[in-house]
């Protein structure tokens, strides 16, 4: 069965530049999920979309924006990189803004040097 | 606010003892569990949930919770413990946002550690 696809799987970045990752829910999925998981650390609800809209949002610094595409993939854009920003990014999708799974994608390795 | 705890940062077991990975949970109305685990450097993979129905939920690779509402547990289980279940084990818990939808708040996690 298809999986959420993330893209790039690990990127490496220096201090003030932008990155952007991202989404590819599962077929017919319209809600995405994004999480941020530190090093040690549990992940971290970032914000979320269904059916292109923003559905809610978490803890996502300003510096970070996202959206949801027609094709319902979504990106995660990250401007000024800071050193604390070096984590395990995840998607996760779902059938629906109420469905009770998330499925989540494989993760980006964010790394800033 | 509702949340799960994992009490255990690890827990060490030998291969073929039957294992135990602690949560318990704070949870206003009917809670929605998942387990998840995460091998070095991958992704979280699904386990099992609880949703409603019997309180002993069977899940992948022969994991099992049991979800007990009077002591507000939800502890994973596996009769007997493989080398390869050795990772990072991760309670969940699926909290109702204002905008409508949900996410899924963590517990900190257990390392567990199979030996021989």
């Amino acid at each position: 069965a298809a999986g959420v696809i993330q893209s790039p799987r690990h990127l490496i970045k220096e201090k003030r530049e932008t990155a952007t990752l991202k989404c590819y829910p599962i077929p017919r999925h319209d809600t995405v999920y994004w999480y941020q998981q530190g090093p040690g650390q549990d992940p971290q609800f970032l914000i979320s979309f269904y059916e292109k809209m923003q559905s809610d949002k978490g803890s996502i610094p300003d510096r970070f924006s996202a959206q949801q595409f027609s094709d319902y993939h979504s990106e995660l854009n990250m401007s000024s990189l800071e050193l604390g920003d070096s984590a395990l990014y995840f998607c996760a999708s779902s059938l629906g803004l109420a469905a009770n799974e998330q499925f989540f994608g494989p993760g980006t390795r964010l790394t800033v040097l | 606010a509702q949340s799960v705890a994992q009490p255990e940062d690890q827990v060490n077991v030998a291969e073929g003892n039957p294992l135990t990975v602690k949560c318990t949970y704070s949870v206003s109305g009917n809670p929605y569990l998942f387990w998840y685990v995460q091998y070095p450097n991958r992704g979280l993979q699904f386990l099992l949930k609880y949703i409603t129905g019997d309180n002993l939920v069977k899940g992948s690779y022969g994991f099992e919770a049991e979800f007990n509402k009077s002591q507000t547990s939800f502890h994973l289980k596996k009769p007997s413990a493989l080398v390869s279940d050795s990772a990072l084990y991760f309670c969940a818990v699926r909290v109702i946002l204002t905008g409508g939808g949900n996410k899924l708040t963590f517990g900190t996690g257990t390392q567990l550690k199979v030996e021989l």
